[in-house]
């Protein structure tokens, strides 16, 4: 079975434009969260998906957004892109949303601006 | 605040030397806590969940424990292919975020 994909692997984009990052769950999974991991770092969470609706959202500001699609893949979008924006950006997917089931994490992308 | 806390940052072990890592952990309720390796350029992987205290779970090498307040990453007699960055996360009741702590680096020499 395929694992979480997503796309593209490699970004490299400028300050203050914007980027769409693409992540599709492993199949039967209708959770997605996003991470953003920064060298040396633990991933640090960004939203949750469920059923296509936001469940949490963690300390980032408005400049980054997400949504989850009715096929459960999901789009992170973020705006104004500053040079501190620069990270590995992690998707993983779960069964469900809010519970304790272990998330599946795929490779990532790592966006470098410049 | 919810917190997760690894020590050490990093560790260097030969070959055969088995050690332990330690995930020390802040929150309200504890849901579940959660144990990961990563390598190098690659997502996270999914190793044990622990649900509540004097639970252990066990892999190969690997054995974690918990308790009401921290985390035992151990490692036994450990091969170079063990070498990775090993994270712990927790979620807490009420919530749906999961927090991570840091990391601990592995180096197994041969």
């Amino acid at each position: 079975d395929a694992g979480v994909t997503q796309s593209p692997t490699h970004l490299i984009k400028t300050r203050g434009q914007h980027v769409t990052l693409r992540c599709s769950p492993i199949s039967g999974h209708k959770s997605v969260s996003w991470y953003q991991q920064v060298l040396g770092q633990g991933p640090q969470f960004i939203f949750q998906y469920y059923e296509k609706e936001e469940r949490g959202r963690g300390n980032f500001p408005d400049r980054f957004s997400a949504r989850q699609f009715p096929n459960y893949s999901s789009e992170l979008n973020v705006n104004a892109l500053l040079l501190g924006d620069s990270a590995l950006y992690l998707c993983a997917s779960s069964l469900q949303g809010g519970s304790n089931q272990p998330q599946h994490f795929g490779d990532g992308t790592r966006l470098s601006i410049l | 605040e919810d917190q997760v806390t690894q020590s050490p940052e990093a560790l260097r072990l030969q070959e055969g030397e088995s050690s332990s890592l330690n995930c020390s952990y802040t929150v309200s309720g504890l849901r579940g806590l959660f144990w990961y390796r990563q390598d190098p350029g690659k997502g996270p992987e999914f190793l044990f969940t622990l649900y509540s205290a004097g639970e252990e779970k066990e892999k190969e090498r690997l054995k974690a424990t918990l308790t009401k307040k921290e985390s035992f990453l151990h490692i036994t007699a450990p091969k170079p292919e063990d070498s990775a960055t090993y994270l712990c996360a927790v979620q807490a009741t009420g919530g749906f975020k999961t927090i991570f702590g840091a990391g601990t680096r592995l180096f197994v020499k041969a």
